[in-house]
């Protein structure tokens, strides 16, 4: 069955530390990638995606992210974090077909201590 | 532009009373739509997705049911509620080549 693991479940840095949160998935076939994050009282919205192309993805606030297919793997990174980046951050794969269903990590909550 | 509406945004409800959660898509059609629980921890549990009408899969055993009476209408339902079936449920709805948009959210406890 398709899945989607985060090895971090939480997560604590300081003001101007790099970051990377890990994600992995277990569907062989061609998927799209999506980070997600969710800031305290607030709703889900989209950091960035993957569908094709370049396999390393620009998306907002200065994160990142590379698709490396061999190693099933779509890692977010930041190189410098803020003490807004304070969140819980979500990782998504989604089959690339019209019956593809979405299916989420688990979460890593980052602590980012000013 | 597109639009997802999810109602209520809060609610209570004693055990063994029925449950209806309304979620309704504008601006689109047929669209891929889902129903997730969020707990802490456990991330986004998928519960059910749709890919049209009528067309409904379960992910998870559970004491709750959906269904697509429409295009854009997704309904999640219980005939009974557990005190278990207290969390928060979203709704979201994608296409073929775009993210998931996702709606506002139902924060429902079971007493």
């Amino acid at each position: 069955a398709q899945s989607v693991s985060q090895h971090n479940h939480h997560v604590i840095l300081s003001e101007a530390a790099s970051l990377e949160l890990g994600c992995n998935y277990s569907y062989g076939g061609t998927v799209n990638l999506f980070w997600y994050v969710q800031y305290p009282g607030q709703h889900l919205q989209l950091l960035l995606k993957y569908f094709s192309g370049d396999p390393l993805v620009k998306g907002i606030k200065g994160f990142e992210a590379e698709f490396i297919k061999s190693k099933f793997s779509f890692n977010l990174r930041k190189p410098s974090v803020q003490w807004s980046d304070t969140a819980e951050y979500f990782c998504a794969v989604k089959r690339s077909s019209n019956t593809g269903k979405l299916i989420f990590g688990q979460g890593t909550t980052l602590q980012v201590k000013p | 532009s597109q639009t997802i509406h999810q109602w209520p945004a809060t609610l209570v409800q004693p055990v063994g009373s029925p449950l209806s959660l309304e979620c309704t898509v504008e601006g689109t059609s047929n669209p891929n739509l889902y129903w997730y629980r969020q707990a802490a921890g456990r991330g986004l549990q998928l519960l059910f997705y749709s890919v049209g009408i009528g067309q409904i899969s379960s992910e998870v055993p559970q004491n709750l049911s959906a269904s697509r009476p429409q295009d854009r209408q997704f309904i999640l339902s219980s005939k009974k509620l557990l005190l278990s079936d207290s969390g928060f449920y979203l709704c979201a709805w994608s296409w073929l080549g775009t993210e998931a948009f996702f709606g506002q959210g139902t924060r429902l406890t079971v007493v």
